[in-house]
């Protein structure tokens, strides 16, 4: 199995919206509708903030978003914030597997 | 709310086994819709899926290490292990517990344990 693939970096200044991309295969991303998306800060655990696609946990801010396009999963911060800096992982159900990206490191300007 | 607090060597020898053991608090291990899980980190790099085990004991295991990894649950003591077999440089990294409560995304992590080989 190979890992998702992301982009290693995007960036973006505070107020704009960025996009991550997370692209799979038909056997993973475009075959289940069970994509998550994750948040880390240095040194810190993972937390999760999409899950199925496209819903937020309790408590995950409504600036984030994501959707699904074939074999590629998306997630969209708006009106981006300084303490929206972080590495965000993709990562998807496969039949029995799980799969990660390989992470994109988002840098506010 | 679920807390989970991984424990065990945080030196292993090439060669031995790995052994960890996560403690689960705020909730039954036993939840029928719970699927426990682990998931590691290299120095510097991404997140890697290293397997899951349902309250059943049913288990699912990353295809690069299923020859080496068994997770296990005790759930007299509320807790499930990994344990990693023939161990090398490479399976250095942050070990972190997880839990899926039936949403498809792990939404508990324990604050992750560094293992060195």
């Amino acid at each position: 199995q190979s890992a998702l693939t992301q982009p290693a970096s995007v960036s973006g200044s505070p107020g704009q919206s960025i996009t991550i991309s997370c692209t799979g295969t038909s056997r993973d991303v475009g075959n289940y509708n069970l994509v998550s998306w994750y948040q880390q800060y240095p040194g810190k655990a993972p937390k999760l903030i999409i899950y199925e696609v496209n819903k937020r946990p309790s408590g995950v801010s409504n600036r984030f978003s994501g959707s699904k396009s074939g074999n590629t999963a998306s997630l969209t911060i708006s009106g981006l914030q300084a303490e929206d800096e972080a590495d965000y992982y993709c990562c998807s159900y496969a039949a029995g597997t799980t799969l990660f990206g390989g992470g994109t490191k988002l840098t506010v300007l | 709310q679920l807390q989970l607090q991984e424990s065990g060597p945080r030196l292993v020898r090439p060669s031995e086994t790995l052994s960890l053991t996560c403690s689960v608090s705020g909730g039954s291990i036993s939840r029928s819709t719970y699927y426990w899980g682990w998931v590691r980190q290299p120095p510097g790099k991404g997140l890697e899926w290293i397997g899951n085990i349902y309250y059943s004991g049913s288990t699912y295991y990353n295809p690069s290490l299923k020859s080496r990894v068994t997770i296990s649950v005790d759930t007299s003591k509320n807790q499930f292990s990994l344990r990693l077999n023939s161990v090398t440089a490479a399976d250095t990294a942050v070990y972190y517990c997880v839990v899926d409560t039936g949403g498809y995304g792990f939404d508990y992590w324990g604050q992750g344990s560094l293992v060195t080989v």
